[in-house]
């Protein structure tokens, strides 16, 4: 079968660091992904992994280990705008992206 | 913005109607597909595209059916709502795969089954 979990809810401070973790089971893997998803928006791109390692992409990183099935998104310097929900999601193979049920990050003041 | 857009954006409905709704893309790509969001469910996939004519079902196909007579539209119909169905319904389109295997969302459409 399927599986992808990561945390429900998370709450961090403005101007810190947050990391959300994903773990996953599927039956192939061609490539992980995170995407933030605004109360009432749609879903949108974050960042791709499909080798082991770190991808930087400004304020955002996300780690990558196959072996492990495990990801990690790195949020550094939280802003307000933060505020969302953070997706996790995996491609089995290449028609499909199976979704995570997304974590709710809360940034306090 | 990936050029594609969903209709109608709001709907509500009353049980054992018919629904209909439209995706559109602007973007020539192969990939289409249908899924639900609910809470504490997240995303889940409907149904999907992978070419004109060609689809294929997902994890929570029960319900609907969908056509693709053209590149650039995908419709999902409830052929008859329930109230089960009530939900948020995001198309997403995708160029291929490696790099380009992320998918870009719709709008999303709002739909109330009474």
């Amino acid at each position: 079968g399927q599986n992808i979990d990561q945390p429900t809810e998370m709450t961090a401070t403005e101007g810190a660091i947050v990391q959300i973790n994903c773990t996953y089971q599927t039956s192939g893997f061609n490539g992980l992904f995170w995407y933030q998803q605004h109360a009432g928006e749609a879903p949108t791109f974050l960042s791709y992994n499909v080798l082991d390692g770190l991808e930087e992409k400004g304020r955002f990183s996300s780690f990558l280990s196959r072996s492990k099935g495990y990801s990690y998104l790195l949020l550094k310097e939280l802003q307000m705008k933060d505020s969302a929900s953070y997706l996790c999601a995996v491609s089995p193979r290449d028609d499909k992206i199976i979704f995570g049920k997304g974590t709710r990050l809360h940034i306090l003041p | 913005d990936a050029g594609i857009t969903q209709s109608p954006r709001h709907k509500v409905t009353e049980t054992g109607t018919p629904v209909t709704l439209r995706c559109h893309q602007t973007e020539n790509h192969r990939y289409m597909y249908w899924y639900r969001q609910d809470p504490g469910h997240g995303l889940r996939l409907i149904h999907y595209s992978y070419g004109v004519k060609d689809t294929d079902k997902g994890e929570v196909s029960d319900g609907y059916s969908v056509s693709r007579s053209k590149t650039e539209d995908f419709l999902l119909t409830l052929e008859s709502a329930t109230s089960s169905q009530t939900s948020v319904y995001f198309c997403a389109i995708k160029a291929g795969t490696g790099r380009d295997n992320e998918q870009f969302f719709g709008p999303g459409t709002r739909l109330t089954v009474l």
